[in-house]
């Protein structure tokens, strides 16, 4: 069975652009997770979803960032504008039961 | 004051011996616990569950104490495949998961 899928891999950027992240979750798995991580915030979760529902957005940095589920295998992440502070690996994960989770392999975002 | 400490390490120890760390935990209400793996460059993995009473799984032994607010692992008979980042992670509801920062361990031959 294929796992989470990501897209782009790896991103490069100019400050300024919108990026978009593209996440396939496994099959089935009825919660959906965005996460970043980075050296000095470790991971920090972005975004949860549940049945495609936007349940908690707490931890979206702020209104440059945005996320969708628009069906139950697909979702985005999307920064516009893009900053160099929101360079990190941005993992999506997707889950039947939440805390076994299910990650992607991440998406490397480098903004300069 | 961060939800999940642990040490970073790194914690340099050759084939065949035992390993163990900690991680403490500031929400006493946390209702689970769990590690995950991280390899270098990879994405996390979940390695075990941690239950009140201690759980073993192989060579991975996992132990929570409440009381003091601390979860450890240990690892005997260390192979060169365990070299890896082990995340330590607290949930506090029912979806929300807290990753520490990880502990690395180096595994020589």
């Amino acid at each position: 069975d294929a796992g989470v899928i990501q897209s782009p891999r790896h991103e490069v950027t100019e400050m300024g652009q919108e990026v978009t992240l593209r996440c396939k979750p496994i099959s089935g798995h009825n919660s959906l997770f965005w996460y970043r991580q980075t050296m000095m915030r470790g991971l920090e979760l972005l975004i949860y979803f549940n049945n495609n529902v936007p349940i908690d957005d707490s931890g979206m940095p702020e209104d440059r960032f945005s996320a969708k589920m628009p069906n139950a295998s697909f979702s985005t992440l999307k920064i516009q504008p893009s900053e160099p502070r929101d360079s990190a690996v941005y993992f999506c994960a997707s889950s039947l039961r939440f805390y076994e989770q299910y990650f992607g392999p991440g998406t490397r975002l480098t903004v300069t | 004051r961060k939800e999940v400490e642990q040490d970073p390490g790194p914690f340099n120890v050759p084939e065949g011996a035992t390993v163990a760390f900690n991680c403490t935990y500031s929400n006493s209400a946390s209702q689970s616990f769990f590690w995950y793996r991280q390899d270098c460059r990879k994405e996390p993995k979940l390695l075990m569950s941690v239950y009140s009473s201690g759980n073993e799984d192989g060579r991975f032994t996992a132990q929570l104490n409440r009381a003091s607010q601390y979860i450890s692992l240990l690892i005997r008979d260390s192979k060169l495949s365990d070299s890896a980042t082990y995340l330590c992670v607290v949930a506090s509801n029912d979806y929300k998961l807290s990753f520490g920062a990880g502990t690395t361990v180096t595994v020589r031959a």
